[in-house]
């Protein structure tokens, strides 16, 4: 299993541009997640989905959309980039079907930096 | 709602050096906790968990002991190396089954 993956590794991107940060994992989980990490602030969590279709905010989800057209994709669409959406972003799956014991599964992360 | 408070850091230890990283959490119910290890350039991953008070997890020579009384899940490990240098990160989950972390612990070990 290749577990979750993530593209694309870095990205530069211009203050008004758009772009998509994709996420595809491969073990048949039902629940996904999109986190910012911003330097010593922790993780902050953008929206989270809890299978396809089903989709939700979570603490930080101004200036992103997100779709959850099947179980293994979820991606994260910026629209109108801003400098302040500098940040680390990193996708999580967990299985969903064990409570709160279910460990999350991280991608690699996306390092995005808008100028 | 849900929090996490960890010691911040970093914490820069000699090897070899016992090695203590607190964490206290708030929750309604009974939640379980979580440690997960970033190392540089990575996404998190798991290191240990407990679902259920007195539960000690334990991975890697890490142990944390789910402790309800004090609402306290303090990660150890005894003897530490330059290889365990990385951030880590408490967390639990509760009833609404969405994770709430800490903001982190950089562990930084000198050879």
């Amino acid at each position: 299993n290749a577990g979750v993956t993530q593209t694309p590794k870095f990205r530069i991107l211009k203050i008004g541009q758009s772009m998509t940060l994709q996420c595809t994992q491969d073990m048949n989980h039902n629940y996904m997640y999109w986190y910012r990490q911003d330097p010593g602030m922790g993780l902050k969590l953008i929206y989270y989905s809890v299978g396809a279709g089903i989709t939700d905010k979570g603490e930080v989800p101004n200036g992103y959309n997100v779709s959850r057209s099947t179980t293994e994709d979820f991606p994260l669409r910026l629209e109108l980039a801003a400098p302040s959406q500098t940040s680390v972003y990193f996708c999580a799956s967990s299985y969903g079907g064990r409570g709160s014991t279910d460990t999350q599964y991280f991608g690699p992360g996306t390092r995005l930096t808008v100028l | 709602g849900d929090s996490v408070t960890q010691m911040e850091g970093p914490v820069t230890l000699s090897e070899e050096a016992f090695l203590t990283i607190n964490c206290t959490y708030t929750a309604t119910g009974y939640p379980s906790l979580f440690w997960y290890v970033q190392y540089p350039g990575e996404g998190l991953q798991l290191l240990l968990k407990a679902t259920k008070a007195d539960d000690k997890g334990s991975n890697k020579g890490f142990e944390a002991t789910y402790r309800k009384e004090t609402t306290s899940f303090h990660l150890e490990k005894g003897s530490v190396q330059v290889s365990d240098s990385a951030v880590y990160f408490c967390a639990l989950t509760g009833g609404s089954y969405i994770p709430t972390f800490g903001r982190g612990t950089s562990l930084i070990v000198h050879p």
